[in-house]
């Protein structure tokens, strides 16, 4: 079955010590994206590929980036996580020009 | 920017109806989505309106009136699988393709 895979599902890391999350597709769509979700909030948008175009919100940390090698694999990275920036991570796609977006079932970061 | 409300918590009785309401204020509105999400688990789609009226899937119904800024779901014959957060989300013109979601509301369906 087509879907969004995200690997690792659990992820522990110490303060500071560098995370990296993946995220890949058979779906062959060209938009990706990655939302922070803490405890009982809303997804919040970090950011987005358009194809290799990265889109970065505005209000993103330096500390979150990504890479997107090829159109099946994104990644983010978070250079020195902090504890607050323990939370899940869900990565999802859509086809440009439908907002419909399928997520993967996402990667929980704890920090300690 | 975008502003989305909707209640934190219901609680309904198994074979009941319910129905979520969220209310959004937002510039270029471009379509309303609504998503399912258990708990530990990924969001997944539910419904989508980009016009005024009723879409009805199955069990599930959404209604959208655009000059209220208004949306609702509703469920019918609940079931407890059904007790899950719904998430409301807005998508805007020249925005590309990007949603912001409500924080959700935590449905519980009891016996």
């Amino acid at each position: 079955d087509a879907m969004v895979i995200q690997n690792p599902r659990y992820q522990v890391t110490q303060f500071g010590k560098p995370v990296t999350l993946s995220c890949s597709q058979t779906l062959n769509h060209n938009v990706m994206y990655w939302y922070q979700q803490k405890s009982s909030q809303a997804p919040k948008l970090l950011f987005h590929y358009y194809d290799k175009d990265f889109n970065n919100e505005a209000d993103t940390p330096d500390n979150f980036q990504s890479r997107r090698p090829n159109t099946s694999f994104c990644f983010l990275d978070i250079r020195s996580p902090g504890l607050g920036d323990a939370a899940m991570y869900l990565c999802a796609t859509s086809n440009a020009g439908a907002n419909v977006l399928t997520f993967g079932a996402g990667s929980r970061l704890t920090v300690l | 920017g975008q502003n989305i409300d909707q209640p934190t918590e219901m609680t309904a009785t198994e074979g009941a109806i319910v129905q979520i309401n969220c209310t959004y204020q937002t510039s270029g509105f471009n379509g309303l989505f609504w998503y399912q999400q258990h708990a530990g688990e990924a969001p997944t789609f539910l419904s989508y309106n980009v016009l005024d009226g009723l879409e009805e899937k199955g069990r599930f119904s959404s209604f959208l009136s655009r000059s209220k800024g208004y949306s609702y779901l509703l469920l019918k014959e609940l079931q407890m699988k059904d007790s899950a957060s719904y998430l409301c989300a807005v998508a805007v013109t020249g925005g590309g393709n990007k949603l912001t979601f409500g924080t959700g509301t935590q449905l519980k369906v009891e016996l």
